[in-house]
């Protein structure tokens, strides 16, 4: 199996685009979570899905921030307008009932 | 809030000898631990889970659980120069496959 696969693995963009970062979970898993890490911060979990359905999304720091999942194999983290402090890296994992949890090679943000 | 608190070091140990990484976690109800290991610019990847009281190895890692406590710690026997890197506690509150929280890391330092 490849992984979970994310795109972009590096991103740098102007305080105001929009980012949208995407993944492909390992097929098979019925759960993905998008993740963020920071060195202030370390890795926080944003929003996670069961069976493509979003199941919390109290991680979010806002409403600039949005996730959807709208099938088993593909998922999208936007951020609209982006602002400096969400650089970071973003990571996407997945996993099968509650198992180990694999994660991608990351999307690293940065927003000038 | 479910936290996870770890020392984020550097932890500098010599070839050969032990590493002790120790993890502390605040919801009482959590169920499942798991330690990964992070090398600088990649992704985290699961070493080792525990889900009850009591000490697990794993070839040269031990992981220990104290519920009582609250307390999860790892050892790295005849620690290697590539055991050097950010090892990070994760803990599961929900028996299914709801996020982990993970604390912010050790950074693992072992000198030839």
């Amino acid at each position: 199996d490849a992984g979970v696969i994310q795109s972009p693995r590096h991103e740098v963009t102007e305080m105001g685009q929009e980012v949208t970062l995407r993944c492909k979970p390992i097929s098979g898993h019925n759960s993905l979570f998008w993740y963020r890490q920071t060195m202030m911060r370390g890795l926080e979990l944003l929003i996670y899905f069961n069976n493509n359905v979003p199941i919390d999304d109290s991680g979010m720091p806002e409403d600039r921030f949005s996730a959807k999942m709208p099938n088993a194999s593909f998922s999208t983290l936007k951020i609209q307008p982006s602002e400096p402090r969400d650089s970071a890296v973003y990571f996407c994992a997945s996993t099968w009932l509650g198992g180990e949890l694999f994660f991608g090679e990351g999307s690293r943000l940065t927003v000038l | 809030q479910k936290e996870v608190e770890q020392n984020s070091g550097p932890l500098s140990v010599p070839e050969g000898a032990i590493a002790s990484l120790n993890c502390t976690y605040s919801d009482r109800v959590s169920q499942s631990f798991f330690w990964y290991r992070q090398y600088s610019g990649k992704s985290p990847e699961l070493i080792m889970s525990i889900y009850s009281n009591g000490d697990k190895e794993d070839g040269r890692f031990t992981a220990q659980l104290n519920k009582a406590s609250q307390y999860v710690s790892l050892l790295i026997r005849d620690s290697q120069p590539s055991d050097s890197a950010t090892y990070l506690c994760a803990v599961n509150t929900g028996g299914g496959a709801d996020g982990l929280t993970f604390g912010k890391g050790t950074h693992l330092i072992i000198q030839p």
